[in-house]
């Protein structure tokens, strides 16, 4: 059964920082991965969507990598802002369900 | 804006009542799937609809069921609200109902069952 995990559960740093979001992944037999951005109370907003062949995906000032082999992702979010304050989710779909399996995600604040 | 727009906003019921939800998917996709996030998790998927038939079901109960209409919009129906059933509840549409296709996502609609 495939399991999503990401870490930190929470973070909070200063504006301009660099920072890393960390997602693992028990099963290696996805087809893609995606990560997401979800306001307080609000739908999800798709950020990057990384297909299994690929290694790497960019957006501005974010790049998300996927090393399937040993089943993780991180987001890098290059000069955080305070408008990246969310939480960030990441999901894969997997060859036995066909379906997004997501983690708990990382509720990041970036202060001024 | 990802064109996905969910009905109502927010819902309060009383447990035991029915409720449905409704959602119409971004122009031009014809699959929609339903996910319940309760607080603090992540999104759980419900069920899928593909050119109206249901193409897919994650681990809920019977009482949770839905339509797909022949626009592509979507409802999902609960029946005998219990209290655990409070929660965001996602609606995602796609191009296809191909595993590597990307779900676009609604706003949610909030449930309270009191």
């Amino acid at each position: 059964k495939q399991e999503v995990t990401q870490i930190p559960a929470a973070l909070s740093v200063p504006e301009g920082e660099n920072l890393v979001l960390n997602c693992s992944f028990t099963d290696s037999a996805i087809y893609n991965l995606q990560w997401f951005r979800q306001d307080p109370g609000k739908g999800l907003t798709s950020l990057l969507l990384i297909q299994s062949s690929q290694r790497e995906q960019t957006s501005g000032r974010l790049n998300a990598s996927l090393d399937k082999s040993s089943g993780r992702s991180t987001l890098y979010i290059a000069a955080s802002q305070p408008g990246d304050s969310a939480t960030y989710l990441c999901a894969v779909v997997s060859y036995n369900t066909d379906k997004l399996i997501f983690g708990t995600g990382t509720r990041l604040q970036v202060f001024p | 804006e990802t064109g996905v727009t969910q009905s109502p906003t927010h819902l309060i019921k009383t447990r035991g009542q029915q409720v449905t939800l409704r959602c119409s998917s971004q122009s031009g996709h014809n699959t929609v799937s339903w996910y319940q996030q309760a607080l603090g998790q992540g999104p759980q998927f419900i069920f899928q609809y593909y050119r109206e038939e249901e193409n897919g079901r994650g681990n809920f109960p019977p009482r949770f069921s839905g339509l797909q209409f022949p626009n592509y919009s979507s409802e999902l129906n609960v029946n005998a609200l219990e209290l655990d059933d409070s929660a965001l509840y996602l609606c995602a549409s796609s191009l296809g109902a191909g595993p590597a296709t990307e779900a676009f996502f609604g706003q949610g609609t909030r449930l309270t069952v009191v």
